[in-house]
């Protein structure tokens, strides 16, 4: 058991760009949940796998959000022509149900 | 009125006595319930889960859980410096995505 894995550690972009994350769940958990935790506050669901199927999103997704896992395995978050408030620890946790277990995040930040 | 509700703190205790962490949810459809502890900078680490009413010790941690109040605490005997960070508790519906409080920040001074 290696652990829920995200690459990478830190992001810093210009406002407007794109970025991608990555995340490599723990081996034998088929659900993914991708989250998103700002300075104060407790992570904010953003949307959940399981196995391959996108089974659901927050209305806080918005349009310039997607995610895939496209083998059921690792999981990517993009975030097009991103904005200051985009600004945030993104959170990946896996379970196999039961309880979730994150791995150590992707902060980002937006110049 | 948040889903999840936590006293955001600082709680402050001496090195050696009971912690007490106290969390309301507002969802009475809410299943399964979890205490994470969250180091600053770090992401969060489960500590404790409880799904049926009453008490669950595991080791220094004991969760209480009390559905009809719509209530979960967090003890934590014997509190030591190592234990000072913020504790989120957790709420999950159906097994799927989790509803967090925003934490209460706990400091344990030698």
């Amino acid at each position: 058991d290696t652990g829920v894995s995200q690459n990478p550690r830190h992001k810093i972009t210009k406002r407007g760009q794109n970025v991608t994350f990555r995340c490599d769940p723990i081996s034998e958990h088929n659900r993914l949940y991708w989250y998103r935790q700002t300075l104060g506050q407790g992570p904010e669901f953003l949307t959940y796998f399981q196995n391959e199927a996108q089974l659901e999103k927050s209305r806080l997704l918005s349009d310039r959000f997607s995610a895939e896992r496209p083998k059921g395995s690792f999981s990517t978050l993009e975030i097009q022509r991103t904005e200051q408030g985009d600004s945030a620890m993104y959170l990946c946790a896996s379970s196999s149900p039961g309880p979730q277990h994150f791995g150590d995040g992707t902060r980002l930040s937006i110049l | 009125q948040k889903e999840v509700e936590q006293n955001s703190g600082p709680l402050s205790v001496p090195e050696g006595a009971i912690a007490s962490l106290n969390c309301t949810y507002s969802d009475r459809g809410s299943q399964s319930f979890f205490w994470y502890r969250q180091y600053s900078g770090k992401s969060p680490e489960l500590i404790m889960f409880i799904y049926s009413n009453g008490d669950k010790e595991d080791g220094r941690f004991t969760a209480q859980l009390n559905k009809a109040s719509q209530y979960v605490s967090l003890l934590i005997r014997d509190s030591q410096p190592s234990d000072s960070a913020t504790y989120l508790c957790a709420v999950n519906r159906d097994n799927n995505d989790m509803r967090f409080g925003a934490g209460t920040r706990l400091t344990v001074k030698p």
